[in-house]
């Protein structure tokens, strides 16, 4: 089965850049997406097809994917963005989701 | 606006059997695919398979095969999550997702299924 890697958490402090990787063998010829997932509630596409933001999400969110590593960029880290992110892409026909950062702005 | 509305809350014994429902609307339902995610209690997300809205067929993920069936009714808009021989550790979340393109772009509510004697 394909697995997806992501560091369990990520600090930040307001108004710096957050970085959030995910890992897996030769991701970059794939489609990343990436999801924010606050407490208590469902999760939230903030970047699908590697790169593309949905309308109503930020400009601060930005996203890359090449080699093994797709990456999430929080540029401008507001309070309001410490949340679980997760990324996810298809193996074939078989969605994969990474285990998940925890975002800390501090 | 597109909508997903899962079912409520469900409390079951060990073996009992669930079915979930996930109605849909502000889209045509036949159009987009449909997803089924399960979040364990403080774990991560976790794809249980799609369903092809046209023809009704299911892609489980190996996980998930055997006592997970999904299925749908395109007369209401609405998709189904049925749960065979419930375990204890069935426990979570589970919740719909839309697929466009690649990416879930909208998500029910959530539906938690607690299995507990």
């Amino acid at each position: 089965s394909y697995d997806l890697t992501q560091p369990p958490s990520v600090s930040v402090s307001p108004g710096q850049t957050a970085i959030i990787t995910c890992s897996g063998d030769k991701l970059g010829t794939k489609f990343a997406c990436w999801y924010r997932q606050k407490p208590g509630q469902s999760p939230v596409l903030v970047i699908s097809q590697n790169t593309k933001r949905p309308s109503g999400i930020p400009e601060r969110f930005s996203g890359s994917n090449s080699g093994d590593t797709a990456t999430l960029t929080i540029s401008g880290t507001q309070p309001m963005d410490e949340a679980d992110y997760y990324c996810q892409t298809w193996d074939g026909s078989t969605g994969v989701f990474g285990g998940g950062t925890k975002l800390s702005v501090l | 606006q597109v909508q997903l509305v899962q079912s409520g809350s469900e409390l079951k014994k060990p073996g009992a059997s669930v079915k979930i429902s996930c109605k849909a609307s502000g889209y045509t339902f036949t159009s987009y695919p449909m997803n089924w995610v399960r979040q364990a209690p403080g774990q991560g997300l976790e794809w249980v398979g799609w369903l092809n809205t046209n023809t009704g067929n299911p892609t489980y993920a190996q996980a998930f095969t055997g006592r997970f069936v999904m299925s749908l009714d395109p007369s209401v808009s609405t998709a189904f999550l049925q749960i065979n021989s419930l375990k204890a550790e069935d426990t979570a979340i589970y919740y719909c997702a839309r697929i466009v393109m690649v990416g879930f772009d909208s998500w029910g509510q959530g539906t938690r299924v607690t299995v507990s004697a």
